[in-house]
């Protein structure tokens, strides 16, 4: 199974900040890299799908790389509507696995 | 555009068998584009993948689950149901559908139910 190592757990910034969040996988996973923002009592929304690409409707402040293992989530100017919980996922190969998730908040 | 929703019971007694359904509109689970799952998050909690159903019946499970998992689809009705046997309270949680989308080789959940609390308790 492809273990997925998110951090950090917890996060406080404030609004106009730049924020990273960093997913690291246990093997290489070709880009197999999702990004999802959940807020309290609602499902997981799509944000990026394929390590980078945007998911429409998804504002362009949000963005994602990868290198190697390693998978960033940067959000360039955080707004009010940001803060939530973040959770990185694999589908490279099954079982699928999500991050502990990234709790950001003011 | 593509809307899912959950229903079945919010009590499960332990030992029982989990039931759930989610029915599709705006697509058809028929589609080859696309996969159908289910997600669980114990409250609290993160997200645990438990398995999809493709539209040609092709069923795939968390192993860790495997042994208690059914996911069917039912076409007449654009739907697909979870079953969990043997409960027990660690499988309290609120129950996602969610329709993966795959492409060359690269899937995502792109878009989920509401969610469907399950508590297991006598």
């Amino acid at each position: 199974d492809i273990q997925m190592t998110q951090s950090p757990s917890s996060l406080s910034a404030s609004v106009g900040d730049r924020v990273t969040i960093t997913c690291r996988t246990s093997q290489s996973i070709s880009s197999n890299l999702n990004w999802y923002q959940q807020k309290l009592g609602k499902a997981p929304k799509l944000l990026i799908y394929a390590a980078s690409t945007l998911q429409s409707g998804v504002p362009s402040r949000f963005s994602g790389s990868e290198s190697g293992t390693d998978f960033t989530l940067t959000i360039s100017s955080l707004q009010p509507e940001d803060f939530a919980t973040y959770y990185c996922q694999q589908s490279y190969s099954v079982p699928y696995s999500f991050g502990q998730g990234t709790k950001l908040d003011i | 555009q593509v809307q899912l929703q959950e229903s079945g019971p919010g009590l499960v007694k332990p030992s029982e068998t989990l039931s759930l359904t989610c029915t599709v509109s705006g697509d058809s689970v028929s589609s080859s584009i696309y996969y159908w799952s289910w997600i669980r998050q114990p409250p609290g909690k993160g997200l645990e993948w438990i398995g999809y159903i493709y539209y040609d019946g092709t069923t795939n499970y968390n192993p860790s689950l495997k042994s208690r998992v059914t996911i069917s689809v039912d076409r007449s009705k654009n739907q697909f149901s979870l079953k969990l046997t043997s409960v027990t309270a660690a499988d309290t949680a609120i129950y996602y559908c969610a329709r993966i989308t795959n492409r060359q080789h690269l899937g995502w959940f792109d878009s989920w139910g509401q969610g469907n609390l399950v508590t297991v308790s006598s």
